[in-house]
């Protein structure tokens, strides 16, 4: 089987950074990809990651490590907008995506 | 690009009532849809696989006969939720893949179903 880890919640205030950790077992790895989800909201896309190593997309940047099956995703110059809960996902080849439990963030001000 | 659309946004009915939910690509072909059922505070759990011209792969413990899907077109599946429950209340979230790709997929903004 497959199953993934992640805090289960997260505090930091504004203007700080933080990182979500994720670490995951399965077979047939593929990548690993975050999502953003507001309460009420469907998840949205944030980043993906399929090699060794850090994809910056402005203030959000991933981090995968296939040898250690674990990743994360830092968050910079925190906003109270960035308040939410955050999924990270693996895809598998040719099957399907398997979400971890989430990480919900309060952004203090 | 990649836009995913739902339809309805919300629905209420009374137990024992069928309910379909729409999802749409509407930029893009799609191939393989996901649908998904998140309690509240809780994760989404994947429901099924929708691939196009052929019948849905259901995850374990997920009953064929209560969620059906269809996914007739590679812009269209539909997710119909027969003789539906009060247990059955949750926000439904479909997602799609577009042709050729493996590693993203995008949501549509989900559905919340009431039975009461």
């Amino acid at each position: 089987g497959q199953s993934l880890e992640q805090p289960s919640e997260v505090t930091a205030v504004e203007g700080a950074i933080v990182q979500i950790n994720c670490t995951y077992q399965t077979s047939g790895f593929y990548g690993l990809s975050w999502y953003q989800q507001h309460d009420g909201g469907a998840p949205t896309f944030l980043s993906y990651n399929a090699l060794d190593g850090l994809e910056e997309t402005g203030r959000f940047s991933s981090f995968l490590s296939r040898s250690d099956s674990y990743g994360y995703l830092l968050l910079q110059e925190l906003q109270m907008k960035d308040s939410a809960s955050y999924f990270c996902a693996v895809s598998r080849y040719g099957q399907n995506f398997v979400f971890g439990p989430g990480t919900r963030l309060s952004v203090l001000p | 690009g990649a836009v995913v659309s739902q339809h309805p946004s919300r629905v209420i009915c009374k137990s024992g009532t069928s309910v379909k939910i729409e999802c749409r690509s509407l930029d893009f072909q799609a191939t393989t849809m996901f649908w998904y059922r998140q309690f509240p505070k809780q994760s989404l759990m994947l429901m099924a696989t929708s691939n196009e011209g052929s019948k849905a792969t259901y995850e374990q413990g997920v009953e064929k006969d209560k969620f059906l899907i269809n996914h007739a077109s590679l812009t269209l599946s539909t997710l119909t939720v027969t003789s539906a429950h009060p247990e059955d209340s949750s926000f439904y979230i479909c997602s799609a893949r577009e042709r050729g790709a493996t590693d993203t997929q995008y949501f549509g903004p989900g559905t919340r179903l009431t039975v009461l």
